[in-house]
């Protein structure tokens, strides 16, 4: 079925491990986005991409690397792990990047860094 | 800054009580405002887009409205599988692909 999909659903790590989340997508969107979701604030854009090889920064990059070679992938890295960013990530995709384009989301990926 | 307040956090309804949520927000050019429904352990759903004040958008139970300074999403006759949280977003001139997010009102109908 066409959508878009995260892996792993869930994912325990610990403090200084590289960790990588998986984004797929089927609609043939041009543009891809992650965000993080915490308790008490709004979904908050960490990167997001125009198209293959086309990144930008969002509201909080630190910490955060992407990649995006195939224009149905997107993966987010998190380079040396931190307890700060345990945190629901969810990719999102969309046909247009401004901000009066819709954007769909995936199923999202919990997080927990010991 | 562009800025999205959402209320109330938690609403609890009965079955058939109609009420609305409220987005305010303060955004430099709006371009667009979005609401989505949220379920447990789910990603956000999208309801509805709104480009002016003035527009109105209906889906089944749902009523989305929009004015200058805020956005309502009207509940007529809730069920209780209309139970989860509502996001309203909006997105401004400044930050040309971000979209500002509130933190939701969970709404609870009770058979």
């Amino acid at each position: 079925d066409a959508g878009i999909t995260q892996s792993p659903r869930y994912k325990i790590t610990e403090t200084g491990r590289q960790v990588t989340l998986m984004c797929h997508q089927t609609w043939s969107h041009s543009y891809m986005f992650w965000y993080r979701q915490d308790l008490g604030h709004g979904l908050r854009l960490i990167y997001y991409s125009a198209a293959a090889d086309i990144t930008d920064k969002g509201e909080v990059p630190d910490g955060y690397v992407v990649s995006r070679s195939k224009t149905e992938n997107f993966p987010l890295t998190l380079e040396s792990a931190t307890r700060s960013q345990t945190s629901v990530y969810f990719c999102a995709s969309g046909a247009g990047g401004g901000a009066q384009e819709t954007q769909y989301f995936g199923p999202g990926t919990r997080l927990l860094v010991l | 800054e562009d800025q999205v307040t959402q209320s109330p956090e938690a609403l609890r309804l009965q079955e058939g009580e109609s009420s609305s949520l409220n987005c305010s927000y303060t955004v430099s050019g709006l371009r667009g405002l979005f609401w989505y429904r949220q379920d447990p352990g789910k990603g956000p759903e999208f309801l509805f887009t709104l480009y002016s004040a003035g527009e109105e958008k209906e889906k089944e139970r749902l009523k989305a409205t929009l004015t200058k300074k805020e956005s309502f999403l009207h509940i007529t006759a809730p069920k209780p599988e209309d139970s989860a949280t509502y996001l309203c977003a909006v997105g401004g001139q400044t930050g040309a692909n971000n979209l500002f997010f509130g933190t939701g009102t969970r709404l609870t109908v009770i058979p």
